[in-house]
C-alpha cells in the first residue's frame, strides 16, 4: 500500500546511545519531516526536507540531525539519546504543492532510559 | 501560519453529526484551512481542507465563514471510530518555505454509544 513507512515501531535506548530513525516513502512526494509528540501536547516539528537534497530545523531539532538520503527517505538521528527525547516520532511527507494534504507514518515510540 | 483555536474537548451521540468549530481570526488570504485526525496511538490522518467555498468529501464536510475567521469540520453520522483528536490548521497553500504544519492542541472527539 502507498503511504509513509517508519522503522523501527518501538525502540529503548539508554542514555548516551545513538540511533537512526528511518523513513520512505513511495508516493514520489517531494517534501518530508519529522515530528515528535509528547504526552498532552500537540506534535512538533523537528526537522523538515521541503526537496531531495535540503534539510532545515524545525520547532525543536537540538539533539537531533536528519538526512535526506534520495527522494524517497528521511532518517532522523540521535547522536546521543536522552530521556527528554522520549517521545513519539513522526514522519510525514507532502506534494511540493501541499495541495492534498501531509501523509503520516504510523510513528516510532521511543523510550531513552 | 495564522494562530487556531478550538474548544479542547467535545461529546456526539453515535450518529448524529459531530459539529467541531475552528477560530482562525487571523487567517490570512494565502491561507487555507486544513483539518486533521488523530485515532489514539496513530499518525495523523488528513481529513479535508478549504479556501473559501464549502467543501465535502467521502469522510467529511468543511464549512468556512464568509469572512474566513471561523470553520466547522462536520462528520454527518459519527460512529465510535470518530473518537479522536481533531486539529484545525491554517497553512498557506504552497510556495517558499512554508511547507510545516504547525499543530496545536486539537478538540478531543468522543463518540458516545
Amino acid at each position: 500500500n502507498a503511504g509513509v513507512t517508519q522503522t523501527p515501531k518501538f525502540q529503548v535506548l539508554k542514555t548516551g546511545q545513538s540511533m537512526t530513525l528511518q523513513c520512505a516513502q513511495d508516493m514520489n512526494h517531494n517534501s518530508m519531516y519529522w515530528y515528535r509528540q509528547d504526552p498532552g501536547m500537540g506534535l512538533r516539528l523537528i526537522y523538515y526536507s521541503a526537496s531531495e537534497g535540503t534539510t532545515d530545523k524545525g520547532e525543536v531539532p537540538n539533539g537531533y540531525n536528519v538526512s535526506r538520503l534520495n527522494k524517497r527517505e528521511f532518517s532522523l538521528r540521535l547522536e546521543s539519546a536522552a530521556p527528554s527525547q522520549t517521545s513519539v516520532y513522526f514522519c510525514a511527507s507532502s506534494v511540493e504543492q501541499g495541495a492534498y494534504g501531509y501523509t503520516f507514518g504510523s510513528g516510532t515510540r521511543l523510550t531513552v532510559v | 501560519d495564522a494562530k487556531t483555536t478550538q474548544p479542547p474537548s467535545m461529546d456526539c451521540a453515535e450518529g448524529r453529526a459531530a459539529n467541531l468549530p475552528c477560530n482562525h481570526s487571523t487567517i490570512s488570504g494565502n491561507e487555507y484551512v486544513y483539518w486533521y485526525r488523530q485515532i489514539h496511538s496513530q499518525g495523523p490522518q488528513y481529513i479535508i481542507h478549504g479556501l473559501k467555498n464549502n467543501e465535502t468529501n467521502e469522510m467529511a464536510s468543511l464549512i468556512i465563514t464568509e469572512d474566513r475567521k471561523s470553520s466547522t469540520l462536520i462528520l454527518p453520522h459519527a460512529t465510535l471510530r470518530d473518537t479522536a483528536v481533531y486539529y484545525c490548521i491554517a497553512h498557506p497553500y504552497s510556495g517558499g518555505s512554508n511547507y510545516k504544519l504547525t499543530f496545536g492542541k486539537g478538540t478531543l472527539l468522543t463518540v458516545n454509544p
